[in-house]
């Protein structure tokens, strides 16, 4: 079964850091690409970041691009995002999310998601 | 620029069917798109990669009830026999080189 599951979440300052985690299992993680996704509160689903299963292609959105960086370590299906500069707008659920088997730019599995609070 | 529109809110009765739509912009009317089930207070479950000749391919699991059609740019989610936990945010997503594009989501009431 595949599991995807978040943590690293939490209440973090203006301009802060955090680091997000994704443990991945029920699958050859080094075989798929992994995406981070993000949902404010009470709104809707918002993409942030691709990485390719052998780390060579990495890609943003634009509203994260220079303050995010996405990383994973295939020896241990891990999945990771550090958040640098956050703002009051980078408050939301943030899920972890496999690229499907494909390579083509859709998710076919998601993670619970973790919570990050972004406020003084 | 890619961008998927979809109808805020929808409803329908309990066995009844009920048939969701996204729309692609133009100069993207081609594009595939997946389309994603949230129900509430949990995390996103992905339904099916949806072509724009109408084929499609479902993720595990997915009852029959859920099937996905295409015309044009329009891409549809129909859900018959609907049940109570069917009522939930639907979200279609596409994508190109670089870019993953999220729809604003339909949520789905089921009277």
């Amino acid at each position: 079964e595949v599991q995807l599951v978040e943590s690293g979440g939490g209440l973090v300052q203006p301009g802060g850091s955090l680091r997000l985690s994704c443990a991945a299992s029920g699958f050859t993680f080094s075989s798929y690409n992994m995406n981070w996704v993000r949902q404010a509160p009470g709104k809707g689903l918002e993409w942030v970041s691709d990485i390719s299963s052998g780390s060579a292609t990495i890609y943003y959105a634009h509203s994260v691009k220079g303050r995010f960086t996405i990383s994973r370590d295939n020896a241990k299906n891990s999945l990771y995002l550090q958040m640098n500069s956050l703002r009051a707008e980078d408050t939301a659920v943030y899920y972890c999310a496999r690229g499907d088997g494909y390579n083509l730019g859709y998710f076919d599995y998601w993670g619970q998601g973790t919570l990050v609070t972004v406020s003084s | 620029q890619l961008v998927l529109t979809q109808s805020p809110s929808a409803s329908a009765s309990l066995g009844a069917s009920v048939k969701l739509t996204c729309t692609l912009s133009s100069g993207h009317i081609n594009y595939a798109i997946a389309w994603h089930q949230q129900q509430p207070e949990k995390g996103p479950r992905y339904l099916m990669k949806l072509n724009s000749d109408g084929s499609h391919s479902k993720g595990d699991g997915i009852p029959h009830r859920f099937s996905g059609s295409s015309s044009g740019a329009e891409r549809y989610l129909t859900i018959s026999s609907l049940q109570s936990e069917d009522e939930a945010d639907y979200y279609c997503q596409t994508w190109g080189t670089g870019i993953r594009v999220f729809g604003g989501g339909t949520k789905l009431t089921v009277l």
